[in-house]
């Protein structure tokens, strides 16, 4: 079955620093990728997605580029907020569009 | 206006009791989903509807029996509630099932603790 593979957590950064999780993932098929973001106390939020092989999704200054050769979806962020502080889901669709989620990663980043 | 909206937010209740959580959506969206966040933050697909027909059930405990009376709506029915179904659950709504790229737009989720 379908299976969604996220680093260890947590990650604690200091504000600035340049952000990378990643995320590899096993499916049948060509799945979408995505990366979900939960913000303390709220529901998920879509960050980015990537609907095939060699596409990047990018939004708020986060970037994810799905490679199919390595089946592999990091993200990434050039230079991290305090505001980015979170929990991140990778995540990918399969049959009926059910999601399969990883772990989640909780993100902390100082002032 | 809030997309996807669930009712309660919290939900404190004891064990063996029976409690509903609602769930609406204002998007015109053909497809509905329960997911349980556990308490490590792990999500997990429970059910789905299309258009009122189930489409996706999980190897979820019969005491779980979701219920949707139109496409905007789809409710969680749990009976005899267990310690084990302390968690939060999350209602999401999709445009439908026919493409994996569809995005699954998410309630603010409802915090269950049984105690």
């Amino acid at each position: 079955g379908n299976s969604v593979t996220q680093m260890e957590g947590p990650v604690t950064l200091s504000e600035e620093a340049f952000l990378t999780i990643n995320c590899t993932y096993t499916a049948t098929g060509y799945p979408s990728l995505f990366w979900y973001v939960q913000y303390p106390g709220e529901g998920l939020q879509l960050l980015l997605k990537a609907t095939k092989a060699d596409d990047k999704g990018s939004n708020k200054g986060f970037e994810a580029t799905y490679r199919k050769e390595t089946t592999s979806f990091h993200l990434e962020k050039g230079s991290v907020q305090v505001s980015d502080s979170a929990v991140y889901f990778c995540a990918l669709t399969g049959a009926n569009s059910k999601l399969t989620f990883g772990k989640g990663i909780t993100l902390s980043v100082r002032p | 206006d809030t997309a996807v909206s669930q009712t309660p937010k919290y939900l404190v209740t004891q064990m063996g009791n029976d409690k509903s959580i609602k769930c609406e959506q204002n998007l015109g969206h053909d497809t509905m989903y329960w997911y349980k966040q556990d308490s490590k933050k792990f999500l997990k697909i429970m059910f789905s509807y299309n258009n009122k027909e189930l489409i996706i059930n999980e190897t979820v405990p019969n005491r779980f029996s979701p219920k949707s009376p139109d496409k905007a709506h789809l409710n969680l029915h749990i009976n005899s509630l267990e310690l084990g179904d302390s968690a939060v659950y999350f209602c999401a709504s999709s445009i439908g099932t026919a493409s994996l790229q569809e995005t699954q737009y998410f309630g603010p989720g409802t915090r269950l603790l049984v105690l």
